[in-house]
């Protein structure tokens, strides 16, 4: 079955270095997320993209988070001078688009702030 | 308020057990509904879509009431293996989705 791939699964990081979380989406799909999730907190959308550009972000999304997806395949989430509270989990997720609306989600890139 | 409310829990029942869970979401403009199932420091996973003729898969039968503003999960039988988080998340224009906090069930022997 296909799948979304991600990586690194876990990743520690000086508070103030910046940190690429890269995702495989699976291959025909044409809409790409990312959601974070705080331990013990709620899975929080962070960024939508389609059409190689954002379509949606949240407040969270503000100028030290961006996207990119550098080739055909890969979708990388870049967080610029972390934060003690950007530790959480990082899921990216892919739909189909058009009739097709399940999104599937990557099994996450744990990160921490130390 | 908050877009997607769910009791969190948790519900400790006996294996077989039917348990139901209930989530209210105050955008009524909403289009798609989900029921994900997460297991602890894992990634949501799909359990079911909902619609508002109600839908069932095996033991999981799901509801949406749109007027209220309602979405049911119901499990029947229960299995030690169902005990997860069960996140009722609801979908709008641009496909983005909103996850509630989840409802942690713990099924027990």
């Amino acid at each position: 079955e296909p799948e979304v791939t991600q990586t690194p699964s876990h990743q520690v990081t000086q508070m103030g270095q910046e940190v690429i979380l890269r995702c495989v989406p699976i291959s025909n799909h044409l809409y790409f997320y990312w959601y974070r999730q705080i331990l013990g907190q709620k899975v929080e959308f962070l960024v939508s993209f389609y059409n190689n550009e954002i379509s949606e972000k949240s407040e969270i999304f503000d100028d030290q988070f961006s996207v990119e997806r550098p080739d055909g395949s890969n979708f990388t989430l870049k967080i610029r001078s972390t934060k003690l509270e950007d530790s959480a989990m990082y899921f990216c997720a892919s739909m189909t688009g058009g009739d097709g609306n399940t999104i599937y989600f990557g099994e996450g890139s744990w990160l921490t702030v130390v | 308020r908050k877009e997607v409310e769910q009791d969190p829990g948790p519900f400790n029942v006996p294996e077989g057990a039917t348990v139901a869970f209930n989530c209210t979401y105050s955008n009524s403009a909403s289009q798609s509904f989900f029921w994900y199932r997460q297991d602890c420091r894992k990634e949501p996973k799909l359990l079911m879509s909902v619609y508002s003729s109600g839908n069932e898969d095996g033991r999981f039968t799901a509801q949406l009431n749109r007027a209220s503003q309602y979405i049911s999960l119901l499990i029947r039988d229960s299995k030690l293996s169902d005990s997860a988080t069960y996140l009722c998340v609801v979908g709008a224009a641009g496909n983005m989705l909103t996850f509630g906090g989840g409802t942690r069930l713990m099924v027990k022997p």
